[in-house]
């Protein structure tokens, strides 16, 4: 068990609609990490956020959108989805950043859009 | 080409033998990541290494920065083993931006 707990465990939806998968990180760390993990891309890095700010950006959609709230969990955002948003989403966390941090990843959420 | 070359893309072990799965990555990097994956989608960091050599049990993860490559080792493999090996670099300049190998799908057989 990592520490970091992602909610829910399994979301089935239609294209079109709107999801909002939640991770808590473990106790203490600052920075929250989403990846998505699909059968043809494989697992990409989506966004970052350290102590409510955003950190970095990776290949996320104009879609899609996160935010950290001031108790550190984090909400990522799916809308207009579609079939191709079918993956497993991970969730992940670490102490701080700017320095080489073990990431700590959740269960992943996984999301199947019909 | 890929920002990062794993390989072989898949291996079947015989339990007890010594097991190595490359990484080969194109960008600059401040660190690398080797992650396990289990059949139930589970992700485990093994190690975070810059340079140098890293011993975990039977895990043994090397990096040579140089040569912008990295290798996993497992001694005296075990079926317990069999998982996905995911190398992950972490791009340079401050970033935590992490970029993912396709992955190695590891079989070991009692």
């Amino acid at each position: 068990d990592s520490g970091v707990t992602q909610t829910p465990k399994h979301l089935i939806t239609a294209t079109g609609q709107r999801v909002t998968l939640r991770c808590s990180p473990r106790s203490g760390d600052l920075s929250v990490y989403w990846y998505q993990q699909s059968l043809d891309q494989g697992l990409q890095f989506l966004i970052q956020y350290y102590n409510g700010e955003e950190r970095a950006k990776g290949n996320i959609l104009e879609r899609f959108s996160a935010q950290q709230f001031p108790d550190l969990h984090s909400e990522l955002n799916l809308s207009s989805l579609e079939l191709g948003d079918s993956a497993l989403y991970f969730c992940a966390s670490s102490a701080r950043t700017g320095l080489a941090e073990t990431q700590y990843f959740g269960p992943g959420t996984r999301l199947l859009v019909l | 080409k890929n920002e990062v070359e794993q390989s072989p893309q898949n291996l079947t072990a015989q339990e007890g033998e010594f097991i190595t799965i490359n990484c080969s990555y194109s960008v600059g990097i401040s660190a690398l990541h080797w992650l396990q994956q289990h059949p139930g989608g589970g992700i485990v960091s093994l190690f975070m290494l810059s340079s140098g050599k890293k011993k975990h049990g039977r895990l043994i993860a090397t990096i040579n920065i140089q040569e912008k490559h990295s290798s996993l080792h497992i001694t005296a493999s075990h079926p317990r083993d069999s998982a996905v090996y995911i190398c992950a670099p972490r791009s340079r300049g401050g970033s935590e931006k992490l970029v993912f190998g396709k992955g190695t799908k590891l079989t070991v057989n009692p």
